[in-house]
């Protein structure tokens, strides 16, 4: 049974940056790929972006281009999604969740796909001033 | 981008069916997923590829998904299935990005 845990809360300034980790225990960490979404307050869910472990390319939400960076580490079983630049929008709650994968034939790319399960707890991030 | 519709909430009294609609232009073509959200827990996925019932997921629940709309039923709604619920979809533009539905919340009146 895979279980995703994430780190702490973080407080943080505008401006700045946070990096949020998520590691995984149980399972083959290879075998899928791990994704980040956001709850802002009294808003939906939001999908910042995705990555496949063994092959390391991440797709990322067009709102989030360059200011978003999902990594991982097979070694360690964390994946990592930082953000920069924080405005006092960017207060959420961050998860991380476990997708599959597929290669796309005529690309030759690996593109994130599936459902998300299972979650990690999710860390909130406040930006304040 | 790819836009799903949701309706912000359905009432349902306990028994009853709630049925919670997923709006987008030719969902049908797509894989949809559903997620359970509670305050202060992480989403649970309650139907996967339109209509898979995950292991844990009680009968209850099902999805459909033809034409522009997606369906997720619930049957028989308990006081326990008071929650936001969320569909979701790939949408593969050159590259593939996850869209979320704006999220039904269901009250057990």
């Amino acid at each position: 049974q895979v279980q995703l845990v994430q780190s702490g809360a973080e407080v943080k300034k505008p401006g700045s940056s946070v990096k949020v980790s998520c590691k995984a225990s149980g399972g083959t960490f290879s075998n899928y790929a791990i994704n980040w979404v956001r709850q802002t307050p009294g808003q939906g869910l939001e999908w910042m972006g995705g990555i496949s472990p063994v092959f390391g390319t991440a797709n990322y939400a067009q709102k989030f281009q360059g200011r978003v960076t999902i990594t991982t580490d097979e070694s360690t079983r964390v994946a990592s999604m930082e953000l920069s630049s924080l405005r006092a929008a960017d207060t959420a709650v961050y998860y991380c969740a476990r997708s599959s994968f597929y290669l796309g034939l005529e690309t030759g790319r690996y593109y994130v796909s599936g459902w998300f399960d299972p979650w990690g707890q999710g860390t909130l991030v406040t930006v304040s001033s | 981008s790819y836009v799903l519709t949701q309706p912000p909430s359905v009432s349902a009294a306990p028994g009853q069916t709630a049925r919670i609609t997923c709006g987008g232009n030719n969902v049908g073509s797509k894989n949809v997923h559903w997620y359970q959200r509670k305050p202060g827990q992480a989403p649970v996925v309650v139907v996967h590829q339109d209509s898979g019932r995950p292991s844990g997921i009680p009968e209850r629940f099902a999805g459909s998904n033809s034409g522009n709309t997606a369906t997720l039923t619930i049957s028989r709604v308990e006081a326990g299935d008071e929650a936001d619920y969320y569909c979701q979809v790939w949408d593969n533009d050159g590259d593939q990005r996850g869209v979320f539905g704006g999220g039904t919340k269901l009250t057990v009146l």
